[in-house]
């Protein structure tokens, strides 16, 4: 059963640059978020998507935005890039059959801004 | 607004030195309380699910309990492959059409042989 799978592992840009990160979401999940994990602080939630469509932001610029394919996987794109965008960036799924609430992350994207 | 605090911040632990990691939370009603073990530079991986005061789960060393304001891991007679970060999550009954995770910041335990 393959779990959720996040491209690339790491990455480094440059301020002002763009960047797009993947996820393909756990085998059986149509639901895919996307949380920013600052270095020794939690993930943060930065939106969810299903049916292709955004249903619920939490507090990031418009510069963070996504986009969910028809097979489920998801991308983030984040634009005009600041040197506080360094995180990690997970992904995580979750379906509808039980266990209906838990979310199964991925192993996450390590971004670096210079 | 919904918040976590997670407590220790850092736990220096024995092998076989048995503790409690705390998870207090404010929810507007709590549909789930979730926690995850963390690696360096990895994923959370999932450990347990909680919905209701009272309720219990085991694995392995581990055990997970919730009250109406807090949830304990309990770690019995643990081992140097436990040493990890471990992040408590809450979800909210009135959060919207998502069911996004609030977290706290976790307690990284070190546990040497």
């Amino acid at each position: 059963d393959a779990g959720v799978t996040q491209s690339p592992t790491h990455l480094i840009k440059t301020r002002g640059q763009q960047v797009t990160l993947r996820c393909s979401p756990k085998s059986g999940h149509d639901t895919v978020s996307w949380y920013q994990q600052a270095l020794g602080q939690g993930p943060q939630f930065i939106f969810q998507y299903y049916e292709e469509e955004e249903r619920q932001r939490g507090n990031f610029p418009d510069r963070f935005s996504g986009h969910q394919f028809p097979n489920y996987s998801s991308e983030l794109n984040v634009n005009a890039l600041l040197l506080g965008d360094s995180a990690l960036y997970l992904c995580a799924s979750v379906g509808r059959a039980a266990p209906f609430d838990t979310q199964y992350f991925g192993p996450g994207t390590r971004l670096t801004v210079l | 607004e919904d918040q976590v605090t997670q407590s220790p911040e850092a736990l220096r632990l024995q092998e076989g030195e048995s503790s409690s990691l705390n998870c207090s939370y404010t929810v507007s009603g709590l549909r789930g309380l979730f926690w995850y073990r963390q690696d360096p530079g990895k994923g959370p991986e999932f450990l347990f699910t909680l919905y209701s005061a009272g309720e219990e789960k085991e694995k392995e060393r581990l055990k997970a309990t919730l009250t109406k304001k807090e949830s304990f891991l309990h770690i019995t007679a643990p081992k140097p492959e436990d040493s990890a970060t471990y992040l408590c999550a809450v979800q909210a009954r009135y959060g919207g059409a998502t069911n996004k995770l609030i977290f706290g910041t976790g307690t990284l335990l070190a546990v040497q042989p």
